[in-house]
């Protein structure tokens, strides 16, 4: 079992609607998770980092569910800019971050 | 610039030649890895250094693939007798620890 897994979509989401999507993790432990955003041919990018329960950030939020091992992410009010693949990271036992695969999605006028 | 720089931007070269690929970490930061990305797919862990430990070198796929890192700033990813199928991008990534990374742009590698 991988020890972060997310759903590679593609999520295909009408412009101004909200889309959220989950990411699980193997490490109970873990404190802090890591979303990041790549758009096609580039290297990914910060979008938010979440180290207790939850982190919002404009019209994205992120919210931990330690019970549940999962973090999702939500966008609200989708913009076409915000087409792009979301990964997820997580620190494994020695602090080495560990990537999922990545979850497109693809937001349509 | 304070980001992570990467050179060259784009390599090609023949199949069975060596490569040296070049990644300059954000000052201060501890820790540094390296990726490989092919085209659609995920992120591929290759190698991980952190301060003055053993780098965790889980994640190479070959004995063909290696790296260092010098003074715990530059690294360097050395591909010898490159193959078709090591074509991809190789990402380098710093960290000031068990943190957020901060990736560099990337070098596109093409082996002809």
């Amino acid at each position: 079992r991988k020890e972060v897994e997310q759903d590679p979509g593609p999520f295909n989401v009408p412009e101004g609607a909200t889309v959220a999507f989950n990411c699980t993790y193997s490490n109970s432990a873990s404190q802090s998770f890591f979303w990041y955003r790549q758009d096609c041919r580039k290297e990914p990018k910060l979008l938010m980092s979440v180290y207790s329960s939850g982190n919002e950030d404009g019209r994205f939020t992120a919210q931990l569910n330690r019970a549940s091992q999962y973090i999702s992410l939500l966008i609200r009010d989708s913009k076409l800019s915000d087409s792009a693949t979301y990964l997820c990271g997580e620190p494994d036992s020695w602090g080495k971050l560990q990537f999922g695969a990545g979850t497109q999605v693809v937001v349509t006028p | 610039g304070a980001g992570v720089s990467q050179s060259p931007s784009n390599k090609v070269t023949e199949k069975g030649k060596d490569v040296e690929l070049r990644c300059d970490p954000i000052s201060g930061h501890t820790a540094l890895y390296w990726y490989r990305q092919s085209l659609g797919q995920g992120l591929e862990f290759l190698i991980y250094f952190q301060g003055n430990s053993a780098p965790d070198k889980s994640g190479l796929p070959s004995d063909r693939f290696s790296a260092e890192r010098t003074g715990g700033s530059v690294s360097t990813l050395t591909i010898q007798r490159t193959q078709q199928e090591d074509s991809a991008v190789y990402l380098c990534a710093s960290s000031p620890g068990a943190n957020e990374q901060f990736f560099g742009p990337g070098t596109r590698l093409t082996v002809l």
